[in-house]
């Protein structure tokens, strides 16, 4: 199973881009990267998916260099809202999950 | 997207009483679910694997007899916590991976209180 290492918090303020920096050194061919937004009392949400290089959706991008050991969680312009556990994972397991392991997270806290 | 639906969000009970906790996915088939217990400021720990129509694989440390699971069918699986104890009291979390894509998604939770 890859091991992903996050930095344990970070702090912006509202209106700035966040920049989430995840290791995982020991990534599988067949990995994807997964990052998910969990607040206090509720079940994970999911953020971004990729393979490989630069995924956008309306809410981040996810930018992932070729030798896939790392990946980076973008959020543009962030607000109060956006203060959150934020967690990096890899799919372990061909053709489909078999367990997903969850780090340590970051908690990233938006200040006004 | 797809919804995974767990219920109830919250629930009290006394010690020595059995918890149910259900987790249905709304609008997908799920082949596996996933069971996880959270500790405050803490992440998530996988307690047990369940697929479709056979036994959960429990994480180590878990004990089969006290934190029962049942996938009796694509969109269903429930988790008993038997003859609960305070050290029960915990958040706990479902997900449900479809069989088309990589992503998992999560239960809301449920918040376990034994007194």
């Amino acid at each position: 199973l890859a091991k992903t290492t996050q930095p344990i918090s970070m702090d912006s303020y509202e209106g700035q881009e966040v920049n989430i920096t995840c290791s995982h050194n020991n990534i599988a061919t067949n990995d994807y990267i997964t990052w998910y937004q969990q607040f206090p009392s509720q079940g994970p949400r999911f953020i971004i998916q990729g393979y490989k290089t630069k995924v956008t959706n309306e809410v981040a991008s996810l930018f992932i260099p070729a030798d896939r050991k790392s990946s980076t969680l973008s959020l543009p312009r962030v607000s109060l809202s956006d203060t959150a556990v934020y967690y990096c994972l890899v799919a372990s397991g061909a053709g489909g999950y078999n367990k997903l392991i969850f780090g340590a997270g970051t908690r990233l806290a938006v200040h006004p | 997207g797809a919804v995974v639906s767990q219920h109830p969000s919250r629930v009290i009970c006394k010690s020595g009483t059995s918890v149910k906790i259900e987790c249905r996915s709304l609008d997908f088939q799920a082949t596996t679910m996933f069971w996880y217990r959270q500790f405050p400021k803490k992440s998530l720990m996988l307690m047990a694997t369940s697929n479709e129509g056979s036994k959960a694989t429990y994480e180590q440390g878990v004990e089969k007899d006290k934190f029962l699971i049942n996938h009796a069918s694509l969109t269903l699986s429930t988790l008993t916590v038997t003859s609960a104890h305070p050290e029960d009291s915990s958040f706990y979390i479902c997900s449900a991976a479809g069989v088309e894509d990589e992503k998992l998604f999560f239960g809301s939770g449920t918040q376990l209180s034994v007194l």
